[in-house]
Protein backbone atom coordinates (compact mmCIF):
# COMPACT_ATOMS: atom_id res chain seq x y z
CA UNK A 1 0.00 0.00 0.00
CA UNK A 2 1.40 3.30 -1.18
CA UNK A 3 2.42 5.39 1.94
CA UNK A 4 1.34 8.64 1.88
CA UNK A 5 2.83 12.21 3.32
CA UNK A 6 0.74 15.42 4.20
CA UNK A 7 1.69 18.43 6.72
CA UNK A 8 0.88 17.69 9.97
CA UNK A 9 -1.14 21.03 10.68
CA UNK A 10 -2.67 23.86 9.00
CA UNK A 11 -3.96 27.42 10.19
CA UNK A 12 -6.59 29.52 7.86
CA UNK A 13 -9.69 31.99 8.71
CA UNK A 14 -12.84 31.75 7.68
CA UNK A 15 -14.02 32.76 4.23
CA UNK A 16 -10.46 31.67 2.99
CA UNK A 17 -9.87 28.90 0.59
CA UNK A 18 -7.50 25.85 2.20
CA UNK A 19 -5.46 23.67 0.19
CA UNK A 20 -3.40 20.24 2.01
CA UNK A 21 -1.31 18.45 -0.47
CA UNK A 22 -0.31 14.68 -0.06
CA UNK A 23 2.40 12.89 -1.09
CA UNK A 24 2.14 9.53 -2.38
CA UNK A 25 5.18 8.94 -4.52
CA UNK A 26 5.04 5.16 -4.75
CA UNK A 27 1.14 5.16 -6.27
CA UNK A 28 0.32 1.93 -8.15
CA UNK A 29 -1.68 1.98 -11.28
CA UNK A 30 -5.01 0.74 -9.63
CA UNK A 31 -4.87 2.89 -6.84
CA UNK A 32 -7.60 5.50 -5.66
CA UNK A 33 -6.80 8.87 -3.56
CA UNK A 34 -9.48 9.31 -1.09
CA UNK A 35 -9.94 12.09 1.85
CA UNK A 36 -11.65 11.75 5.12
CA UNK A 37 -12.14 14.32 7.60
CA UNK A 38 -12.36 13.85 11.39
CA UNK A 39 -14.52 15.68 14.19
CA UNK A 40 -12.95 15.59 17.72
CA UNK A 41 -14.56 12.14 19.24
CA UNK A 42 -16.18 11.00 15.72
CA UNK A 43 -15.30 8.38 13.33
CA UNK A 44 -13.82 9.63 10.37
CA UNK A 45 -16.22 11.01 7.03
CA UNK A 46 -15.19 10.17 3.40
CA UNK A 47 -14.80 13.69 1.67
CA UNK A 48 -13.64 12.92 -1.68
CA UNK A 49 -12.03 10.12 -3.83
CA UNK A 50 -10.67 10.51 -7.21
CA UNK A 51 -7.99 8.88 -9.94
CA UNK A 52 -6.70 11.53 -11.90
CA UNK A 53 -6.92 14.85 -12.76
CA UNK A 54 -9.62 16.88 -10.76
CA UNK A 55 -12.83 15.81 -8.82
CA UNK A 56 -15.71 18.23 -7.27
CA UNK A 57 -18.49 17.79 -5.38
CA UNK A 58 -20.13 20.00 -3.38
CA UNK A 59 -18.01 19.96 -0.34
CA UNK A 60 -14.46 19.50 -1.59
CA UNK A 61 -12.21 19.86 -4.72
CA UNK A 62 -9.01 17.48 -5.77
CA UNK A 63 -6.97 18.00 -7.90
CA UNK A 64 -4.49 14.94 -8.90
CA UNK A 65 -1.45 15.46 -11.59
CA UNK A 66 -0.78 13.60 -14.17
CA UNK A 67 1.75 11.62 -12.41
CA UNK A 68 -0.32 10.98 -9.55
CA UNK A 69 2.50 11.36 -7.14
CA UNK A 70 0.72 13.85 -5.55
CA UNK A 71 -2.56 15.10 -4.64
CA UNK A 72 -4.40 18.35 -3.17
CA UNK A 73 -7.51 18.17 -0.88
CA UNK A 74 -9.13 21.84 -1.95
CA UNK A 75 -11.63 23.09 0.99
CA UNK A 76 -13.24 26.70 -0.67
CA UNK A 77 -14.41 29.18 1.60
CA UNK A 78 -13.84 27.51 4.77
CA UNK A 79 -15.99 28.07 8.12
CA UNK A 80 -15.32 27.54 12.01
CA UNK A 81 -16.99 24.10 11.54
CA UNK A 82 -14.23 22.70 8.74
CA UNK A 83 -11.66 22.73 11.96
CA UNK A 84 -10.96 19.03 11.30
CA UNK A 85 -8.21 16.48 11.09
CA UNK A 86 -7.72 15.50 7.08
CA UNK A 87 -6.49 11.72 6.12
CA UNK A 88 -5.33 11.19 3.13
CA UNK A 89 -5.58 7.63 1.75
CA UNK A 90 -4.55 5.69 -0.85
CA UNK A 91 -4.82 2.44 -2.53
CA UNK A 92 -7.10 0.27 -4.62
CA UNK A 93 -10.77 1.09 -3.51
CA UNK A 94 -12.70 -0.10 -6.51
CA UNK A 95 -12.29 -3.38 -4.97
CA UNK A 96 -14.15 -4.71 -2.21
CA UNK A 97 -12.10 -5.88 0.82
CA UNK A 98 -9.98 -3.34 0.42
CA UNK A 99 -7.57 -2.08 3.69
CA UNK A 100 -7.54 1.18 4.52
CA UNK A 101 -4.40 2.33 6.40
CA UNK A 102 -4.19 5.64 8.18
CA UNK A 103 -1.61 8.10 8.72
CA UNK A 104 -1.45 10.91 11.04
CA UNK A 105 -3.40 13.65 9.17
CA UNK A 106 -3.60 17.11 9.03
CA UNK A 107 -5.15 19.23 11.87
CA UNK A 108 -6.64 22.05 10.23
CA UNK A 109 -7.75 25.06 12.52
CA UNK A 110 -9.97 27.63 11.18
CA UNK A 111 -10.16 31.11 12.91
CA UNK A 112 -12.73 33.66 13.37
CA UNK B 1 -29.34 7.42 6.53
CA UNK B 2 -27.95 3.97 7.35
CA UNK B 3 -25.10 4.39 9.81
CA UNK B 4 -23.06 2.12 11.71
CA UNK B 5 -24.01 1.45 15.40
CA UNK B 6 -21.47 0.90 17.82
CA UNK B 7 -22.15 0.04 21.70
CA UNK B 8 -21.24 1.22 24.34
CA UNK B 9 -20.31 5.24 23.69
CA UNK B 10 -18.35 5.00 26.81
CA UNK B 11 -16.71 2.27 28.97
CA UNK B 12 -14.75 2.50 31.77
CA UNK B 13 -12.72 -0.67 32.96
CA UNK B 14 -10.63 -2.16 35.77
CA UNK B 15 -7.34 -3.36 34.26
CA UNK B 16 -7.21 -7.14 34.03
CA UNK B 17 -11.12 -6.87 33.62
CA UNK B 18 -12.49 -8.03 30.31
CA UNK B 19 -14.45 -5.76 28.05
CA UNK B 20 -16.57 -6.34 24.77
CA UNK B 21 -17.46 -3.49 22.49
CA UNK B 22 -20.36 -4.22 19.59
CA UNK B 23 -20.84 -3.25 15.78
CA UNK B 24 -23.49 -3.46 13.44
CA UNK B 25 -22.40 -2.29 10.11
CA UNK B 26 -24.43 -1.07 7.53
CA UNK B 27 -26.87 -3.70 5.78
CA UNK B 28 -25.14 -5.53 3.02
CA UNK B 29 -22.00 -4.21 3.47
CA UNK B 30 -19.60 -7.04 3.40
CA UNK B 31 -16.38 -5.28 4.76
CA UNK B 32 -15.80 -4.36 8.32
CA UNK B 33 -13.32 -3.22 9.85
CA UNK B 34 -12.00 -2.58 13.56
CA UNK B 35 -9.33 0.19 14.33
CA UNK B 36 -8.17 2.05 17.73
CA UNK B 37 -7.10 5.47 17.70
CA UNK B 38 -5.27 6.77 20.61
CA UNK B 39 -5.68 10.38 21.44
CA UNK B 40 -3.61 12.73 18.60
CA UNK B 41 -2.95 10.14 16.33
CA UNK B 42 -4.77 8.52 13.18
CA UNK B 43 -6.61 5.16 13.44
CA UNK B 44 -4.67 1.85 13.67
CA UNK B 45 -6.38 -0.92 11.99
CA UNK B 46 -7.00 -3.69 14.61
CA UNK B 47 -8.97 -6.32 11.93
CA UNK B 48 -10.77 -6.62 8.48
CA UNK B 49 -13.14 -8.87 7.86
CA UNK B 50 -15.01 -10.28 4.59
CA UNK B 51 -17.94 -11.56 5.11
CA UNK B 52 -17.34 -13.47 8.23
CA UNK B 53 -13.44 -14.47 7.29
CA UNK B 54 -10.94 -12.57 8.89
CA UNK B 55 -8.78 -10.67 6.05
CA UNK B 56 -6.26 -8.90 8.00
CA UNK B 57 -5.60 -8.80 12.13
CA UNK B 58 -1.70 -8.61 11.65
CA UNK B 59 -2.41 -5.72 14.09
CA UNK B 60 -4.30 -7.14 16.55
CA UNK B 61 -2.25 -7.89 19.94
CA UNK B 62 -3.75 -11.58 19.65
CA UNK B 63 -2.30 -13.06 23.88
CA UNK B 64 -5.42 -10.74 24.66
CA UNK B 65 -7.52 -9.02 21.73
CA UNK B 66 -10.07 -10.99 19.66
CA UNK B 67 -12.88 -10.56 16.73
CA UNK B 68 -15.64 -12.00 15.68
CA UNK B 69 -18.03 -11.84 13.14
CA UNK B 70 -20.82 -14.75 13.12
CA UNK B 71 -22.93 -14.93 9.99
CA UNK B 72 -21.33 -11.75 8.38
CA UNK B 73 -23.44 -9.56 9.91
CA UNK B 74 -22.66 -7.83 13.44
CA UNK B 75 -19.05 -7.83 15.35
CA UNK B 76 -17.66 -8.17 18.36
CA UNK B 77 -13.76 -7.11 19.26
CA UNK B 78 -13.21 -8.47 23.18
CA UNK B 79 -10.36 -7.30 25.15
CA UNK B 80 -8.95 -9.74 28.38
CA UNK B 81 -7.51 -8.58 30.26
CA UNK B 82 -7.87 -5.11 29.70
CA UNK B 83 -3.88 -2.86 30.73
CA UNK B 84 -3.97 0.57 31.65
CA UNK B 85 -2.57 1.04 27.25
CA UNK B 86 -5.47 -0.29 26.28
CA UNK B 87 -7.33 3.60 26.72
CA UNK B 88 -8.42 4.78 23.15
CA UNK B 89 -10.70 5.07 21.21
CA UNK B 90 -12.46 2.03 18.99
CA UNK B 91 -14.28 2.68 15.87
CA UNK B 92 -16.00 0.16 13.67
CA UNK B 93 -16.87 0.95 9.93
CA UNK B 94 -18.71 -0.80 7.21
CA UNK B 95 -17.55 -0.85 3.94
CA UNK B 96 -18.59 -1.99 -0.09
CA UNK B 97 -15.75 -1.15 -1.59
CA UNK B 98 -15.50 2.57 -2.47
CA UNK B 99 -16.27 4.58 0.66
CA UNK B 100 -16.19 3.32 4.52
CA UNK B 101 -18.82 4.63 6.85
CA UNK B 102 -17.43 4.82 10.50
CA UNK B 103 -19.64 4.48 13.54
CA UNK B 104 -19.45 7.04 16.28
CA UNK B 105 -16.79 4.83 18.43
CA UNK B 106 -16.65 3.41 21.83
CA UNK B 107 -14.24 5.53 23.76
CA UNK B 108 -12.87 3.66 26.31
CA UNK B 109 -10.86 4.49 29.65
CA UNK B 110 -9.07 1.39 31.79
CA UNK B 111 -7.99 2.26 35.26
Amino acid sequence: LAKTTQPISMDSYEGQEVNITCSHNNIATNDYITWYQQFPSQGPRFIIQGYKTKVTNEVASLFIPADRKSSTLSLPRVSLSDTAVYYCLVGDYAAAGNKLTFGGGTRVLVKP
Amino acid sequence: EAEVAQSPRYKITEKSQAVAFWCDPISGHATLYWYRQILGQGPELLVQFQDESVVDDSQLPKDRFSAERLKGVDSTLKIQPAELGDSAMYLCASSLGREAFFGQGTRLTVV
